[in-house]
């Protein structure tokens, strides 16, 4: 099956500064990526739907000026939490799919904390 | 609005039973469902998956039953085992609406021995 990955997997910082995290399809060309967010016990939250080469198109409510998505290649995304805060602490989980697969995959995740 | 729910938050079976997870929409221009299942710090792995113009669909172990007409979708595991205890996703997709995933709240399902 598609192998998506996340770097970190996890990752502590301080209140203030920025932290990128980094999806990469390894067997497949994505050119739709997707970033969730998952607090504990809950569902995974769509922040925001990469498209490679244009602008990420993020949900309501979610700050595209804090969550900066980039999607500079068909295998890869990043996404920087700027001036990170205590309250983003959370899983946050990447999702690739190619054209023509309707099925997402997914990467490990990456637990940001902020302290 | 919650356009994928999935009412029971846990569901416990005995080793060897069948477990049956449910899951409901709202909207009916959703063109996949697919499952997924997810251990804690991990992400979702993809179980299977039924296109919205079929009743059916079988891997193995796994069976995904469509009704369209009461806006359900069920997964049944037979033979349930440990190994197939974590939480169970189910997910809807509308390539007409951009074709992002839209997640239900989750099942924890427990099989025990």
């Amino acid at each position: 099956g598609a192998v998506v990955s996340q770097h970190p997997s996890w990752v502590i910082c301080k209140s203030g500064t920025s932290v990128k995290i980094e999806c990469r399809s390894l067997d497949f060309q994505a050119t739709t990526m997707f970033w969730y967010r998952q607090f504990p016990k809950q569902s995974l939250m769509l922040m925001a739907t990469s498209n490679e080469g244009s602008k990420a198109t993020y949900e309501q409510g979610v700050e595209k000026d804090k969550f900066l998505i980039n999607h500079a290649s068909l295998t890869l995304s990043t996404l920087t939490v700027t001036s990170a805060h205590p309250e983003d602490s959370s899983f946050y989980i990447c999702s690739a799919n190619g054209q023509g697969l309707h099925e997402q995959y997914f990467g490990p995740g990456t637990r940001l904390t902020v302290t | 609005d919650q356009q994928v729910k999935q009412n029971s938050p846990s569901l416990s079976v005995q080793e060897g039973r069948i477990s049956i997870l449910n899951c409901d929409y709202t909207n009916s221009m959703f063109d996949y469902f697919l499952w997924y299942k997810k251990y804690p710090a991990e992400g979702p792995t993809f179980l299977i998956s039924i296109s919205s113009i079929k009743d059916k669909n079988e891997d193995g172990r796994f069976t995904v039953f469509l009704n369209k007409s009461a806006k359900h979708l069920s997964l049944h595991i037979v033979p349930s085992q440990p190994g197939d205890s974590a939480v169970y996703f189910c997910a809807a997709i509308s390539y007409n609406q951009g074709g992002k995933l839209i997640f239900g709240q989750g099942t924890e399902l427990s099989v025990k021995p």
